[in-house]
């Protein structure tokens, strides 16, 4: 059975912090994608990744940065939390960029 | 970017009714797949259709695609409080980008 973990459900962090979001899938899969999802705006794309060390910049970079250096475990990096980055973070994965995508549950952060 | 635009934002039903909902696309695609999502949680893929394809079913669901208008749309039949979620649609083309969804409520 296909599985997407993220390493917190809900996390609290004060303003200027660096936060890793950590995400996990066991299905092999190529691509994986971070996106944030805020009332009346959907989900917006953070990041992407289609190999082991490679990544694009999605639609809101801006404030994040990524790391892949294995096929199973995408991270996002806040390198100094604001509080605009209160957000639910969602991370996916496929193996096929046009194909169905795999979510996590999420995580709700919460910046002080 | 290839974003899908779900209508309605919002649709409140009686349980047993059907629901409609809408989403528009702008450029050509390879496939459109729709989503749920309940509250605080992850996304579910519900269903993908490709460009050659006009309509799909699965369980309860059905989606039609009509690639002259950019236009899908997913009906959901006898719906049922659990149906209770958001729904999303996207569509390919190097990444997947999704609208902001329609929220459906199904009354008891």
């Amino acid at each position: 059975d296909v599985k997407v973990t993220q390493s917190s459900r809900y996390l609290v962090k004060r303003t200027g912090e660096k936060v890793f979001l950590e995400c996990v899938q066991d299905m092999d899969h190529e691509n994986m994608f971070w996106y944030r999802q805020d009332p009346g705006l959907g989900l917006r794309l953070i990041y992407f990744s289609y190999d082991v060390k490679m990544k694009e910049k999605g639609d809101i970079p801006e404030g994040y940065s990524v790391s892949r250096e294995k096929k199973e475990r995408f991270s996002l990096i806040l390198e100094s939390a604001s509080t605009n980055q209160t957000s639910m973070y969602l991370c996916a994965s496929t193996w096929d960029i046009q194909e169905t995508q795999y979510f996590g549950p999420g995580t709700r952060l919460l910046v002080l | 970017s290839q974003q899908g635009e779900e209508d309605p934002q919002a649709l409140s039903i009686q349980e047993g009714e059907n629901a409609t909902m809408n989403c528009s696309y702008k450029t050509s695609i390879n496939n459109l797949q729709w989503y749920r999502q309940n509250s605080g949680r992850g996304l579910v893929h519900l269903i993908l259709i490709r460009s050659n394809e006009r309509e799909k079913h699965s369980g309860r669901l059905r989606v039609t695609l009509d690639t002259s208008k950019k236009r899908s749309s997913l009906f959901i039949t006898a719906s049922r409080a659990a149906d209770t979620a958001s729904y999303f649609c996207a569509t390919d083309r190097n990444d997947m980008r999704f609208g902001a969804g329609t929220r459906l409520t199904v009354k008891p």
